[in-house]
């Protein structure tokens, strides 16, 4: 069964960096994409962008969210990771990572809630 | 790359059927049939309803249906159930190698 579990909710002050992880079973990790995803409080969602772990760990970003994040996979231990540096009030969101089979996103994690308050 | 455009809400009678249009433009829903369509149900995972404008993963009923003409695709929920009462969301791939969510559309069961 493939499965994405997401590390857990996150509350950090603003500046403090943070990385959240999403760890892949039940398939071979190096052969999807993964893709990163923003959901707001009360938004809609938002692609920030995907990562490929096997070969080289291409990445590709949403001009959106290129240089506010940093996406990244260890493939020794199948788990994608998301990135900041230096955390904003804005950045409190709820986020899903994704398998893309193909061109879609087919299975999902739970989310990890990041709260970004002073 | 701006969010693919969808209409706010949407809402129809148990039974009947409703369309929900995605436009996007020449460079992602017009460029290429890698649109896919997402179903949220408050505070849960998306869950994928459509791929590729017009295929449906194992065990998503039937009454759901994709197409697309030019820039602008769209999902055809028919024989509308209460449980289909839910966000939902196109996604296109984009001629930048990335991809791109609709705005979103609430669908609302009468």
């Amino acid at each position: 069964e493939v499965q994405l579990v997401q590390s857990g909710a996150e509350v950090k002050k603003p500046g403090e960096s943070l990385r959240i992880s999403c760890e892949g079973s039940g398939y071979s990790f190096t052969t999807y994409w993964i893709a990163w995803v923003r959901q707001m409080p009360g938004k809609g969602l938002e692609w920030m962008g995907i990562i490929f772990p096997g070969g080289d760990s291409h990445t590709r970003y949403s001009p959106s969210f290129q240089g506010q994040v940093t996406i990244s996979a260890d493939k020794s231990i199948s788990t994608a990771y998301l990135q900041w540096s230096s955390l904003k009030a804005s950045d409190t969101a709820m986020y899903f990572c994704a398998r893309h089979d193909g061109f879609r996103a087919h299975y999902w994690g739970q989310g990890t809630l990041v709260t970004v308050s002073s | 790359q701006s969010a693919l455009t969808q209409p706010a809400s949407v809402s129809g009678s148990p039974g009947q059927s409703i369309t929900i249009s995605c436009t996007g433009t020449s460079s992602d829903v017009g460029a290429y049939n890698y649109v896919s369509w997402y179903q949220q149900h408050p505070g849960k995972v998306p869950k994928l309803m459509i791929y590729d404008v017009n295929n449906r993963p194992s065990g998503v009923s039937d009454r759901f249906s994709g197409s697309k003409s030019g820039n602008t695709a769209s999902l055809i929920i028919s024989g509308l159930q209460a449980e289909d009462e839910a966000d939902y969301y196109c996604s296109s791939y984009t001629t930048s190698s990335t991809h791109v969510f609709g705005t979103g559309t609430k669908v609302t069961v009468l």
